[in-house]
């Protein structure tokens, strides 16, 4: 059990500009949450995959965002035209489902849109 | 809908003292609690959780956290901190069914003088 990773760890980007992260959950769990966190804030849902299907996104999940579990593995999240509203970190989870309920945080993206 | 409200965003104590992080919620359904600690540069990480049963849980470095439905509270405990403990702390509610998505706090950064 390696634990949860994310790639890459910060991103600095130019507004107007496409980014992706990648997320490749703990290997036998079904379930793969993304989250926001900004400064001073807990994170936040924005979307939540149980094996490749996508069932449920956040308001937040404004339409320059998708997210994709190809094969019900690893997730990636893109965001289309980033604006400097985009800046926070982008944590990805995992759980496993009928187990303990707890999810499994990755150490995050940092993006910076300047 | 469920909410989490974390009152102290700052908590300075000194070393060897006790502290108490306090966590209220509302929901108007079931749900499970959780503390996750992030320290510096790191991820989240769970510290305890309440799912059912007794309602006081105890973590392996010393933490404690009593669910008390009446009062919509889950406030964590520890009778002596380190400087170690440093880090902030996040209060987080799911439902107990469906996606399981967290609901986090805003978090307790918990700075530990010596």
């Amino acid at each position: 059990d390696t634990g949860v990773s994310q790639d890459p760890r910060h991103k600095i980007t130019k507004r107007g500009q496409n980014v992706t992260f990648r997320c490749d959950p703990i290997s036998e769990h079904n379930r793969l949450y993304w989250y926001r966190q900004t400064l001073g804030q807990g994170p936040e849902f924005l979307t939540y995959f149980q094996n490749e299907a996508q069932l449920e996104k956040s308001r937040l999940l404004s339409d320059r965002f998708s997210a994709e579990r190809p094969k019900g593995s690893f997730s990636t999240l893109e965001i289309q035209r980033t604006e400097q509203g985009d800046s926070a970190m982008y944590l990805c989870a995992s759980s496993l489902v009928g187990s303990s309920y707890e999810q499994y945080f990755g150490p995050g993206t940092r993006l910076t849109v300047t | 809908a469920q909410s989490v409200t974390q009152l102290d965003s700052q908590v300075p104590v000194f070393e060897e003292a006790p502290v108490e992080l306090r966590c209220n919620y509302s929901s108007s359904v079931s749900v499970y609690l959780f503390w996750y600690v992030q320290y510096p540069n790191q991820g989240l990480q769970l510290l305890l959780k309440y799912l059912s049963g007794s309602t006081l849980v105890e973590s392996i470095n010393g933490f404690e956290a009593e669910f008390n439905k009446s009062q919509t509270s889950f406030h964590l405990r520890k009778p002596s901190v380190h400087i170690s403990d440093t880090a902030e702390y996040f209060c987080a509610v799911s439902r107990t069914s469906g996606t399981y998505k967290y609901i986090f706090g805003t978090g307790t950064r918990l700075k530990v003088l010596a």
